[in-house]
């Protein structure tokens, strides 16, 4: 199985400032015949099913805001809030769909500071 | 949008099965391009992949639970199964039916998830 590791466990960002995370995988998850990573990241808010933010590492679904961005490749990736906003508290996930068992990274849980 | 909703029992009891159903509502799920799954989430904790279904019927499990799992469509009834034996406490969770692109193989994320359900083990 591919481990997801993710880091901070947590963190608290002032409104406005930025938001980084970080996830690591076991093995790479770049696909080599398309030069693709499969890797999604998903928000989580209490009480509700985890939502889709970005595909393919770096590519941002329809209606999520362009503060936030995915970055990275191979094994090492970063989802970053530009500019955190109330309605970005949340527990973030990184998940590899690269094999499977599919697998998801441990969680990061966002809070204001 | 394609709205998914899991139904069942909320409370099993140890050593019985768990049974979830999901319905899909917004598009027909013998029509392909996608992979059909469940995803759990016991409480507090993360998320547990637990396997997929595609319209031709192929499946594919988390070995860590696959001894225990079976996913099954209803096409008629537009809707794909679970049913987990054998549970314990620790399969109390809560249970999200799920979508993932894909044709001759799965690729992409969890693009339209259910509610989610959360099933109780307990005597």
């Amino acid at each position: 199985d591919i481990v997801m590791t993710q880091s901070p466990d947590s963190l608290a960002v002032s409104l406005g400032e930025r938001a980084t995370i970080s996830c690591k995988s076991s093995q790479s998850v770049l696909f080599n015949s398309n030069n693709k990573n499969y890797l999604a990241w998903y928000q989580q808010k209490p009480g509700q099913p985890p939502k889709l933010l970005i595909s393919w590492a770096s590519t941002r679904e329809s209606g999520v805001p362009d503060r936030y961005s995915g970055s990275g490749s191979g094994t090492d990736f970063t989802l970053t809030i530009s500019s955190l906003q109330a309605e970005d508290v949340a527990v973030y996930y990184c998940q590899q769909y690269y094999n499977t068992p599919r697998t998801f990274g441990q969680g990061t849980k966002v809070e204001i500071k | 949008q394609v709205p998914l909703q899991e139904s069942g029992p909320r409370l099993v009891k140890p050593s019985q099965t768990l049974s979830l159903t999901c319905t899909v509502s917004g598009g027909s799920i013998s029509s392909g391009g996608y992979y059909w799954s469940w995803i759990r989430q016991p409480p507090g904790k993360g998320l547990e992949w637990i396997g997929f279904i595609y319209n031709t019927g192929t499946t594919y499990y988390n070995p860590s639970l696959k001894r225990r799992v079976t996913i099954s469509l209803d096409t008629s009834k537009n809707q794909f199964s679970l049913n987990l034996n054998s549970v314990t406490a620790a399969d109390t969770a809560v249970y999200y039916c799920a979508r993932a692109p894909g044709g001759d193989i799965p690729q992409g994320g969890f693009d339209h998830w259910g509610q989610g359900t959360l099933v109780t083990v307990s005597s």
